[in-house]
């Protein structure tokens, strides 16, 4: 079971809106930041959001990141069928020492 | 373009030690404040970090993994190396080798720019 929790399934209808959330403690997302990666089966995983609402260069405005406390959430607007994927969510954990990420969340677009 | 490419057995047998290699072009490994990756994903489950080294030679590692894992860097050859003993079938899975960013400023900030396409590792007799 991951520290950082994420909805295991999220669906919306194309052209509409959607949220996941990814939930830790203090020790990771509550003083450090977040990042989310967007997974197609068969591919390597793609970085879209660090630094908790940085977006990369080259990924589309729809794709937005938050964080308060200790919780992060992802947005995705104007849904499109290729969005169709599994989001992770990912962090640094200072008790730790180590790299976390979320468990997970399947996107699929109705 | 940095690019990042796994190689290694596909296939283990149980109690031995899984050896993946992970080879860097198009950009320098001793750069900046990138940290070198391994993260593998078992079939139907989620990604899990294995550890990471820095040039130096510095390493953290997964603590559930820790005393099975050994990450080691070639600077001269661009590559990274993973070595994880007495593997079991829960092993099976696609390992990833990724560049990571880690530094801090008002917090600790760790995301991964550049992937390799993963290879899939079987372990069995």
């Amino acid at each position: 079971q991951s520290v950082l929790t994420q909805p295991p399934s999220v669906s919306a209808a194309p052209g509409q809106k959607v949220t996941i959330s990814c939930s830790g403690s203090s020790s990771n997302i509550g003083n450090n930041y977040v990042s989310w990666y967007q997974h197609l089966p068969g591919t390597a995983p793609k970085l879209l959001i660090y630094e908790n609402d940085k977006r990369l260069s080259g990924i589309p405005d729809r794709f937005s990141g938050s964080k308060s406390g200790t919780s992060a959430t992802l947005g995705i607007t104007g849904l499109q069928t290729g969005d169709e994927a599994d989001y992770y969510c990912g962090t640094w954990d200072s008790s730790l020492s180590a790299v976390l990420f979320g468990g997970g969340t399947k996107l699929t677009v109705l | 373009q940095v690019q990042l490419q796994e190689s290694g057995p596909g296939l283990v047998k149980p109690s031995q030690t899984l050896s993946l290699t992970c080879t860097v072009s198009g950009g320098s490994i001793t750069s900046g404040s990138h940290y070198w990756s391994w993260i593998r994903q078992p079939a139907g489950t989620g990604l899990e970090w294995i550890g990471h080294i820095y040039p130096t030679g510095s390493t953290n590692y997964n603590p559930s993994l820790k005393s099975r894992v050994t990450i080691s860097v070639d600077t001269s050859k661009t590559q990274f190396s993973l070595q994880l003993r007495s593997v079991t079938a829960a092993d099976t899975a696609v390992y990833y080798c990724a560049r990571g960013l880690y530094y801090y400023d008002s917090g600790e900030t760790y995301y991964f720019d550049y992937w390799g396409q993963g290879t899939l590792v079987t372990v069995s007799s």
